[in-house]
């Protein structure tokens, strides 16, 4: 099983608006990660976790905060965004820093 | 700084006619060359790591290799369903990063 869930599909939300993305993986990864995907472009790396401690962060604004409550989960607080944060939305986990990434199908955030 | 560079960007087959798509690094320290698959709206489907020049990966009509400096990815007889954006990512041993080059737009046509 190689299954990266989250939730929701997709979210739209006003720029006042706080909202929360969810991640969750089962596969006993230490590693877990956020990718915010435009259109026609590439993953761009937003965060990263190993052992549930934030590792990476890509100097990503602060109306974005990344919560990581245990191994199995990864959060994404949203807060205050803008219509350009709209995206999709990717969480991805790895058994270590050194091996594959598996992603999930990702969250489709429309900020209005 | 790290830099993957993916060609063509674009690739337009007809169904059994074989290609290759090439990606090209430039990191500090090399801990894996992955490629994905990646369908409109979806996540990233993983395909294949490799670790060291010289290694290849083979499932089904894709072929993956490495040298120093590039990967390639082998399609042989591709079908329609194989049409999708390939991705390419390199992580740095130093940094632990993974990062994705832009991508090769495959369409394949009956």
């Amino acid at each position: 099983d190689t299954e990266v869930t989250q939730t929701p599909k997709h979210l739209v939300m006003g720029m006042t608006n706080k909202k929360s993305l969810k991640c969750e993986q089962h596969m006993g990864h230490r590693a877990m990660y956020w990718y915010k995907q435009k259109a026609k472009k590439p993953p761009e790396l937003m965060f990263v976790y190993s052992y549930e401690k934030l590792s990476i962060n890509e100097s990503v604004p602060s109306r974005f905060s990344p919560e990581c409550p245990n191994s199995s989960l990864l959060n994404l607080h949203l807060h205050a965004l803008q219509p350009e944060d709209s995206a999709l939305y990717l969480c991805a986990s790895s058994r270590s820093l050194n091996t594959e990434a598996f992603f999930g199908q990702g969250t489709r955030l429309t900020v209005v | 700084e790290d830099q993957v560079t993916q060609s063509p960007e674009a690739l337009r087959l007809q169904e059994g006619e074989s290609s290759s798509l090439n990606c090209s690094y430039t990191v500090s320290g090399l801990r894996g060359l992955f490629w994905y698959r990646q369908d409109p709206g979806k996540g990233p489907e993983f395909l294949f790591t490799l670790y060291s020049a010289g290694e290849e990966k083979e499932k089904e009509r894709l072929k993956a290799t490495l040298t120093k400096k590039e990967s390639f990815l082998h399609i042989t007889a591709p079908k329609p369903e194989d049409s999708a954006t390939y991705l390419c990512a390199v992580r740095n041993y130093n940094t632990d990063k993974l990062i994705f080059g832009t991508g090769t737009r495959l369409q394949v046509f009956p």
